[in-house]
C-alpha cells in the first residue's frame, strides 16, 4: 500500500527560530499534499494544499508567511514554520494524493510534534 | 461547501459490546465520498471505512461498518464486538468529487473508550 512518511517524528524549537518538516511519499508520485495542523483534543485543520510545481493555496486564516510550503518534487513536500512561537506548538500531519489517472486516493503521514519553547 | 457534525464527544463502551459512533454531513454535491478514520494516541491517522453516496450498498470493513442513510444525511460507523484497542479518537470525514481539487475536510471527532 502507499506509504507516507515524515520527518522529524517530534521536534523541540525555541521560540523566534524556524523549524523545517519533511513529507515524502515512499511508493507513488504525489501530485498534491495537504498540510493539517491538529491541536490537542481537536479536529484536523486544514492549513494548506499544495501541487508539485507550483505555489500552495493556503486555508483562509493561515499565514502564508509563517508557514512556508515547498513542493519541489513528486515526492517530496516540506513545511517550514518561520519565527516560531509557542502558540504554533502542535500536532502537524501531511498527506499526499496521486494525480490524473489515478483513484485520487489520499494517503496520511504519521505527523509530526512540534513543540516551541 | 462540505461540512461534517460529530455530536458525541466522548463514549465509554464495555469491551464486547457493539458501539455507534454519529456522523451527519451536509453538501450540496450529488457525489461525494464520506471516510472513517481512527486515530490512536500515537497521532496516525488510520483509515477505517469508506462510503460513496452511489454506492447501494452499506460499507463494511471486517468489524466496521456504515449506516449509511443519505436521505437523513447521515454516516454512522458502527464497530461490533469492540476490543481494548479500540479506544481511540475517531472521525467522520466528506470528500467532494474525485478531482484534482478535491480534499477530505473532517468532522470534530469522538474519544472512544473501552471498558474490560
Amino acid at each position: 500500500g502507499a506509504v507516507v512518511s515524515q520527518h522529524p517524528s517530534w521536534v523541540i524549537c525555541k521560540s523566534g527560530t524556524s523549524v523545517k518538516i519533511e513529507c515524502r511519499s515512499l511508493d507513488f508520485q504525489a501530485t498534491t499534499m495537504f498540510w493539517y495542523r491538529q491541536f490537542p483534543k481537536q479536529s484536523l485543520m486544514l492549513m494548506a494544499t499544495s501541487n508539485e510545481g507550483s505555489k500552495a493555496t493556503y486555508e483562509q486564516g493561515v499565514e502564508k508567511d509563517k508557514f512556508l510550503i515547498n513542493h519541489a518534487s513528486l515526492t517530496l513536500s516540506t513545511l517550514t514554520v518561520t519565527s516560531a512561537h509557542p502558540e504554533d506548538s502542535s500536532f502537524y500531519i501531511c498527506s499526499a494524493r496521486e494525480g490524473p489517472g489515478t483513484s485520487y486516493e489520499q494517503y496520511f503521514g504519521p505527523g509530526t510534534r512540534l513543540t516551541v519553547t | 461547501a462540505q461540512k461534517i457534525t460529530q455530536t458525541q464527544p466522548g463514549m465509554f463502551v464495555q469491551e464486547k459490546e457493539a458501539v455507534t459512533l454519529d456522523c451527519t454531513y451536509d453538501t450540496s454535491d450529488p457525489s461525494y465520498g464520506l471516510f472513517w478514520y481512527k486515530q490512536p494516541s500515537s497521532g496516525e491517522m488510520i483509515f477505517l471505512i469508506y462510503q460513496g453516496s452511489y454506492d447501494q450498498q452499506n460499507a463494511t470493513e471486517g468489524r466496521y461498518s456504515l449506516n449509511f442513510q443519505k436521505a437523513r444525511k447521515s454516516a454512522n460507523l458502527v464497530i461490533s464486538a469492540s476490543q481494548l484497542g479500540d479506544s481511540a479518537m475517531y472521525f467522520c470525514a466528506i470528500r467532494p468529487p474525485y478531482s484534482s481539487a478535491s480534499k477530505i475536510i473532517f468532522g470534530s471527532g469522538t474519544r472512544l473508550s473501552i471498558r474490560p
